[in-house]
Parts: C-alpha cells; structure tokens; sequence
C-alpha cells in the first residue's frame, strides 16, 4: 500500500466555519507534511510531523492548527479562513527524518474554497 | 533565500520525441534531488530521484542529469508520450535536520500527437 488518503476531496467552507482536513498512511511512515497549493503555483510547505511532534512550522497563521493524533493520521484543523485560503492543500508522508534521501508520498489533496 | 527554479515554464513536444526539463537550484548543501510529475486534480507523482553523490540516474524512458559544478538539475523524457502531458517539478530537500522539501516553479509539458 503506497497511498496516501486525503479526505474530504472537496470542502467548501463559509469565513466563520470551522473544518477539518483528514489523512492517512499505511506505509509506515514516520514524517508526516502538509503543502498548500494555489493555481498555477508548487507546492509551499506548511508543517512537517516527525515521530508525531510538530518539526517543521513554515510561519503559518494560527487559523490552521495541525494535529498528528497518531503516526499514521494527520489533521488540518480550519477556523476563521479567509478566502484567499482557498488552495488545493496536500498531505504527503515519507520514512522518516532519520534519512534525508527518501521521496515523499503525496495525497491527491482537498481542493478547499472559502467562501 | 534558497529556491530552486525552472527555465521553462511550458514546453510543447511532438509525441516519440524526446523531451528535456531543466531545473536550476541554489542551495549547494542540497544533496538529494526529487522529479515529480502533477497530472490536473491530482497530487504530485514521484518520478525519479537522485542524490548528490550520483551525476546520471536512469528510470523507464527517463533519465535525471545532475549537474554540481553549475547546480543544475534535468529531466529527460524518452519517446514521450501524451500520458507525459503534465506540469513537472523539481524538489530540493534543504531540510537540515530531515525532509523539507521545496519544489520548483513547475514546467508544463504539452506532448502535440
């Protein structure tokens, strides 16, 4: 099993909601990332779990609050977004930190709008 | 600050051609080197890497050319394909203590049948 499950695939959201992105690994796998993608634009790292301890914060703004509850779950947790959040936001997970030279696995993503 | 970017940012190439994506980066710590290839709606797709070590890596119909000296990095696609139609980026792992991956701006690779 080399997938990495992203759910919801779609989530549309109002300014004063609060939401939740999902995802999951059966690989075994120890880092755990999420990425926000606007259009037309890479991949910007966001957050890096390693061993299930928050690593890597790219100076995200608190209204997107990470959670890793286990090692193969991760959350994003949404409250109060505005709408230039709205992106395709990707979860991907590789081995572990304890290896620099492994790929990351990524998710299909969660195109998110706010609205 | 560090980055790592493309030259091309779209690239037409008739189908059984071969293609080329280049990729340029700056961090000359970086030692290990990643091709993904995003299809429209979909995730990144791990191509092929290579690591600092190796200047040539070969996978089925591609090729990653690594070059140190001038810190460029390229993606050679054999008899391409329409199924190759998608925006391709290079990452760069700069994490100092693991995996920070950053990629680069992304080139769209369009293949005429």
């Amino acid at each position: 099993d080399t997938e990495v499950t992203q759910t919801p695939k779609h989530l549309v959201m109002g300014m004063t909601n609060k939401k939740s992105l999902k995802c999951e690994q059966h690989m075994g796998h120890r880092a755990m990332y999420w990425y926000k993608q606007k259009a037309k634009k890479p991949p910007e790292l966001m957050f890096v779990y390693s061993y299930e301890k928050l690593s890597i914060n790219e100076s995200v703004p608190s209204r997107f609050s990470p959670e890793c509850p286990n090692s193969s779950l991760l959350n994003l947790h949404l409250h109060a977004l505005q709408p230039e959040d709205s992106a395709l936001y990707l979860c991907a997970s590789s081995q572990g930190l304890s290896s620099r030279d492994t790929e990351a696995f990524f998710g299909q993503g969660t195109r998110l709008t706010v609205v | 600050g560090e980055s790592v970017g493309l030259h091309l940012p779209t690239l037409s190439v008739q189908e059984g051609d071969n293609s080329i994506i280049n990729c340029a980066y700056s961090n000359s710590a970086s030692d290990y080197f990643i091709w993904y290839k995003q299809e429209s709606g979909k995730g990144p797709q791990f191509i092929i890497d290579i690591r600092s070590n190796m200047d040539k890596r070969q996978g089925q119909r591609v090729t990653v050319l690594l070059n140190k000296t001038v810190k460029h990095l390229s993606l050679q696609i054999a008899a391409t394909q329409p199924g190759d139609s998608a925006v391709y980026f290079c990452a760069e792992n700069i994490g100092e203590y693991g995996n920070k991956l950053v990629f680069g701006a992304g080139t769209i690779l369009r293949v005429k049948s």
